[in-house]
């Protein structure tokens, strides 16, 4: 099975402040028909996930654009441009490139 | 709009049989597939399995001894069976689709 390691665990911000988490696999992440299937979900608390950033760049309908999505085959970067209040929560990447899909452990995003 | 609603007991003993039902609305079942995961209280969320609009299905590899899923098509509805359960199965689980739309989730405690 595909191991996501992201990192770090924990990260402390003030409000403007940009940050960026790290997702990092175990194998490439691109698939045969060319798509790599590395996606962002942001978990606020006591809500269920919501998506942020599918097939590594692309941002959802509704997200803000200081959310961005970087990478390619292994490494992969999540990068919030300036931290607002409504961003707190615990990031996570997943990859739906090989089944079984497969989670990082999750980025907590705490305020400074 | 897509929309996903789970249900089943809240209160399962040890050594049982968890049902859980995913009632989807908003798309169709042939045409787009359904996973669960789960999410032990306080930690990250694991992948469980999917039911591929084909009808197909894969598993978590730790969990594919214990687990079923099928579906019901003229019911729009996914079926999760997992058995055996133990108290490090207590969590929230969610039905989720392609594309990471997410339900509510249901919280299920395992206890005797």
């Amino acid at each position: 099975d595909v191991v996501l390691t992201q990192t770090p665990p924990t990260l402390s911000a003030t409000i403007g402040q940009s940050v960026s988490i790290s997702c990092r696999s175990s194998q490439s992440l691109l698939h045969s028909n060319g798509n790599t299937y590395l996606n962002w979900l942001l978990q606020r608390p006591g809500q269920p996930p919501q998506l942020l950033i599918y097939l590594v760049s692309r941002l959802e309908s509704g997200v803000p654009n200081r959310f961005s999505g970087s990478g390619s085959g292994t490494d992969f970067t999540l990068k919030i441009s300036g931290v607002e209040a409504e961003d707190l929560g615990v990031y996570y990447c997943v990859q739906s490139t090989h089944a079984p899909y497969t989670f990082g452990a999750g980025t907590k995003l705490e305020l400074k | 709009q897509v929309q996903l609603t789970e249900s089943g007991p809240g209160l399962v003993h040890p050594s049982e049989t968890l049902s859980l039902t995913c009632t989807v609305s908003g798309f169709s079942l042939t045409g787009y597939s359904v996973y669960w995961v789960r999410q032990p209280s306080g930690k990250g969320l694991e992948w469980m399995g999917r039911m591929r609009y084909n009808g197909d299905t894969s598993y978590n590899s730790a969990l594919k001894s214990r687990l079923s899923i099928s579906r019901d098509t003229s019911k729009n509805q996914v079926f999760l069976k997992m058995n055996s359960l133990q108290t490090d199965d207590t969590g929230t689980y969610y039905c989720t689709r392609e594309g990471w739309y997410w339900g509510q989730g249901v919280m299920v405690t395992v206890s005797s």
